[in-house]
């Protein structure tokens, strides 16, 4: 089936640093979407691409939808020990079924304070 | 309160015993899934339901079964629970299903022994 590769696999890093993760599909994608699950709790979503290009931002956080519609990066500025989490990038992919998302696997982030 | 609703949220069952997790949203959503989540997976979609009395496989749909016969509820049905279906399974839905703006419930943590 269709994959979604994502990176890095986990992160550490100080408070106050800029983050910067993506994923990539050999697929072309029609839309991206990212999610942030904190511990013991289902996933939230944070920001979703419609639009090859798009780059849209929800506070500290910014991500675009690739040109190529094969690939989308997640960043957050200024990152605050409440960032920590596991963030998944999703997807519909071109050709797929309506309602059928694929996941990344997760990038871990742990800020140290 | 908004909310999908999940039960049982931890069970532990034995290899064989048919078993059903019951999802619920207060939402008027058209749209359901579920998903289960393992260590270095990811999320996997199971199935989906774009509204009631309609239902497709998602990526990883084996072993598992589900009906939609009220809007609200989409429970997912194992008839036969295998030790390989131990997981974290969530369940979510969103207004339709062309919107992916997906509100998932708390998580039901499953092991078959």
């Amino acid at each position: 089936g269709q994959q979604l590769n994502q990176s890095p696999q986990s992160m550490f890093i100080q408070e106050g640093e800029d983050v910067s993760m993506n994923c990539t599909s050999s697929s072309i994608f029609n839309t991206w979407l990212w999610y942030k699950q904190e511990p013991g709790e289902g996933p939230v979503l944070l920001i979703a691409l419609y639009k090859a290009g798009e780059l849209t931002s929800n506070g500290r956080l910014t991500a675009q939808f690739g040109i190529t519609r094969k690939d989308s990066f997640l960043n957050i500025s200024a990152s605050i020990p409440s960032d920590v989490g596991i963030y998944f990038c999703a997807g519909q992919y071109y050709g797929g079924s309506q309602g059928n998302l694929i996941f990344g696997k997760g990038t871990k982030l742990s800020v140290k304070p | 309160e908004a909310q999908v609703t999940q039960n049982p949220r931890y069970l532990i069952t034995v290899t064989g015993k048919k078993l059903t997790v019951t999802c619920s949203q207060n939402m008027n959503h058209e749209y359901m899934s579920w998903y289960r989540q393992d260590p270095g997976l990811g999320l996997r979609q199971i199935y989906y339901s774009m509204n009631v009395e309609v239902t497709d496989k998602g990526d990883v749909p084996e072993g598992y079964k589900v009906s939609r016969k009220e809007k609200r509820n989409f429970p997912l049905i194992l008839e036969s629970p295998s030790p390989n279906q131990t997981s974290l399974y969530f369940c979510a839905s969103s207004l339709t299903g062309y919107s992916y703006e997906q509100y998932f419930g708390p998580g039901t943590r499953l092991t078959v022994t």
